[in-house]
């Protein structure tokens, strides 16, 4: 069974500039979870979607956003970029995102904004 | 805030020593925990997780759960060179999916 896979895996982008990423789950998995990760901060929760339904939402500002299509796929946009927003762009999905569903990640797509 | 704590290290094991890996969390709502092992320059990948008190194991691994205490720790016996990395605790804090991470222990194992 393939894994979660991510692209791109690489960008660079300049500030105030937006850009948009793209994840596929695990076949069969329903929810999926984005998740930020930085040195200084590690990684920190960005948001859930289950069922094309936004579930949870981490502290990131507005300009981080997501979606999720009706076969699960799911995207991150990111607007007005800030060179804070360099980091490790982490994508998890889960059979049902309960609490004995495991997160699994994909490779992960990085972001430098110069 | 609701933190897990995880001592930074590096903790250096011997080959075919047993490493033993130690974290805190301060939400005692919290309901399931999980270690991640990440490579340098790779993403997390499961190692087990664990939501009843006691002992899980599986293989050369053995979590442990002290709900009381709210400590979680990961036994790895028989420790190789291979499982020199990062090793992350993670809690879910409130809802299932948001998942709270430790800094990560980085992980040794010396020939």
């Amino acid at each position: 069974k393939a894994g979660v896979t991510q692209t791109p895996r690489y960008l660079i982008k300049t500030r105030g500039q937006q850009v948009t990423l793209s994840c596929s789950p695990i076949s069969g998995h329903r929810s999926v979870s984005w998740y930020q990760q930085t040195p200084g901060q590690g990684l920190q929760f960005l948001f859930e979607y289950f069922s094309e339904t936004q579930r949870n939402k981490g502290n990131f500002p507005g300009r981080f956003s997501g979606r999720q299509f009706s076969n699960s796929r799911s995207e991150m946009n990111v607007s007005t970029l800030e060179l804070g927003d360099s980091a490790l762009y982490l994508c998890a999905s889960s059979l049902t995102g309960a609490n004995n569903s495991p997160l699994h990640f994909g490779n992960g797509t990085r972001l430098t904004v110069t | 805030q609701k933190e897990v704590e995880q001592n930074s290290g590096p903790l250096s094991v011997p080959e075919g020593a047993i490493a033993s890996l130690n974290c805190t969390y301060s939400d005692r709502g919290s309901q399931s925990f999980f270690w991640y092992r990440q490579y340098s320059g790779k993403s997390p990948e499961l190692i087990m997780f664990i939501y009843s008190n006691g002992d899980k194991e599986d293989g050369r691994f053995t979590a442990q759960l002290n709900k009381a205490s709210q400590y979680v720790s990961l036994l790895i016996r028989d420790s190789q060179p291979s499982d020199s990395a990062t090793y992350l605790c993670a809690a879910n804090t409130g809802t299932a999916s948001k998942l709270t991470f430790g800094t990560g222990t980085r992980l040794q194992v010396t020939l």
